[in-house]
């Protein structure tokens, strides 16, 4: 069963940085996936973060993270990474990263999820 | 930005119910559209992709049409195991947008 593993969370300072890792124990964050994460913030819906194709090459953002969150991938160890630098109140939800299925190329959802991890931005 | 909405907020229902969730995207996505299910403490679940097409192993009692701008998931005989909160997300354009999400209880 393919399963991902969020970790890297925790409490930091506003304007303080965490790196957030996505670890796969099946064959999900091979350069076959783009991969993503969505954050849902306590008690709230959810919201999408970023996305990276499936060779790295390509990275989308959602305006409220641009400029300071970084996706990365290592398809050879099969981990995501997301660095997040500046980090405010605002920030604070859990982290799930996501593997993306596609259709004629395009990303039409997102099949497997991790459990999630939690980040707290507070002083 | 594309903005989706979702109605009701809010679906109180009994089991065996027929419940029809909507959600409307502010312009045309094509059938980009993507069907979750999260219940409280859990990762949420792809239901439905690209409009209609149902996710392996989604029971068929599922079901999700539309195109354009407005799309529906319905469900056709709830089940105690559907009470959860449903949330459309569209893949047209950049950033993708969730709606707000539609709680089903009892």
């Amino acid at each position: 069963e393919v399963q991902l593993l969020e970790s890297g969370g925790g409490l930091v300072q506003p304007g303080g940085s965490l790196r957030l890792s996505c670890a796969d124990s099946g064959f999900s964050i091979s350069s076959s996936h783009a991969m993503a994460w969505v954050r849902q913030a306590p008690g709230k819906g959810l919201e999408w973060v970023s996305v990276i194709s499936g060779n790295g090459a390509g990275t989308y953002y959602a305006d409220s993270v641009k400029g300071r969150f970084t996706l990365s991938r290592d398809n050879y160890k099969s981990m995501l990474y997301m660095e997040m630098n500046s980090l405010r109140a605002e920030d604070t939800a859990i982290y799930y990263c996501a593997k993306c299925i596609t259709v004629f190329g395009m990303v039409a959802g997102m099949d497997v999820w991790g459990l999630g991890t939690s980040v707290t931005v507070s002083s | 930005d594309i903005q989706m909405t979702q109605s009701p907020s809010t679906l109180s229902a009994s089991v065996g119910d027929r419940v029809t969730i909507t959600c409307r995207a502010s312009q045309s996505i094509s059938d980009w559209l993507a069907w979750y299910q999260q219940k409280p403490g859990k990762a949420p679940k792809l239901l439905v992709y690209k409009a209609s097409s149902l996710e392996g192993a989604v029971p068929s009692r599922f079901s999700g049409s539309g195109s354009g701008t407005e799309f529906t998931l319905t469900i056709s005989s709830l089940q105690p195991d559907d009470f959860a909160t449903y949330y459309c997300q569209q893949y047209n354009t950049y950033p993708w947008t969730f709606g707000q999400g539609t709680k089903v209880d009892i």
